[in-house]
């Protein structure tokens, strides 16, 4: 049980472009999603936190207007990357909680380089 | 500011031996504590979760959780070379208007053949 899944699991993109990565959680229905980014060598970096049916939470210095999150159901959110540019080249990871307490569960990740 | 301290690492032990990971936390009011695996390249996977004081084992896995002392660890028995990763411990501080979830920095294990 538990399983959480993401889409694509790499993509690579052209300056100027925007990127959609899906998260799914396949086997519960998730009401907290959590949406992170990893650069080679650091620690998990949260961006934001979404709740079913209402706005992102975002963490300090993450823009909102570029990364834009929608968790329009209880077991799908997107992260829309728009305008991408080289410095936006990551690993992005969702994770999902069922309530907002308990266990998070990681999706496999999306690698994002943006030429 | 809710803070989670691990020790980076690397910590090296030999096949077979005790793996011992260590993390003490902030937030005097957390009440749920978890450990992730994290090898190179991939995503976090949930190896334990703890909520009560004392021990709770699973299989090689034995967490350890003394809120008094805002401790918690992860030992690993009969450590293997495919248990060299980084170990992420994580905090559930239970403030529903503030941080979810705190991670620490991580550990990086290296279990040596």
């Amino acid at each position: 049980g538990a399983v959480v899944s993401q889409h694509p699991s790499w993509v690579i993109c052209k300056s100027g472009t925007s990127v959609k990565i899906e998260c799914r959680s396949l086997d519960f229905q998730a009401t907290t999603m959590f949406w992170y980014r990893q650069f080679p060598k650091q620690s998990l970096m949260l961006m934001a936190t979404s709740n079913e049916g209402s706005k992102a939470t975002y963490e300090q210095g993450v823009e909102k207007d570029k990364f834009l999150i929608n968790h329009a159901s209880l077991t799908l959110s997107t992260l829309t990357v728009t305008s991408a540019h080289p410095e936006d080249s990551s690993f992005y990871i969702c994770s999902a909680q069922e309530g907002n307490v308990g266990e998070q569960y990681f999706g496999p990740g999306t690698r994002l380089t943006v030429t | 500011q809710k803070e989670v301290e691990q020790n980076s690492g690397p910590l090296s032990v030999p096949e077979g031996a005790i793996a011992s990971l260590n993390c003490t936390y902030s937030d005097r009011g957390s009440q749920s504590f978890f450990w992730y695996r994290q090898y190179s390249g991939k995503s976090p996977e949930l190896i334990m979760s703890i909520y009560s004081n004392g021990d709770k084992e699973d299989g090689r896995f034995t967490a350890q959780l003394n809120k008094a002392s805002q401790y918690v660890s992860l030992l690993i028995r009969d450590s293997q070379p495919s248990d060299s990763a980084t170990y992420l411990c994580a905090v559930n501080p239970l403030d529903n208007y503030g941080q979810n979830f705190v991670f620490g920095p991580g550990t990086r294990l290296s279990v040596l053949p």
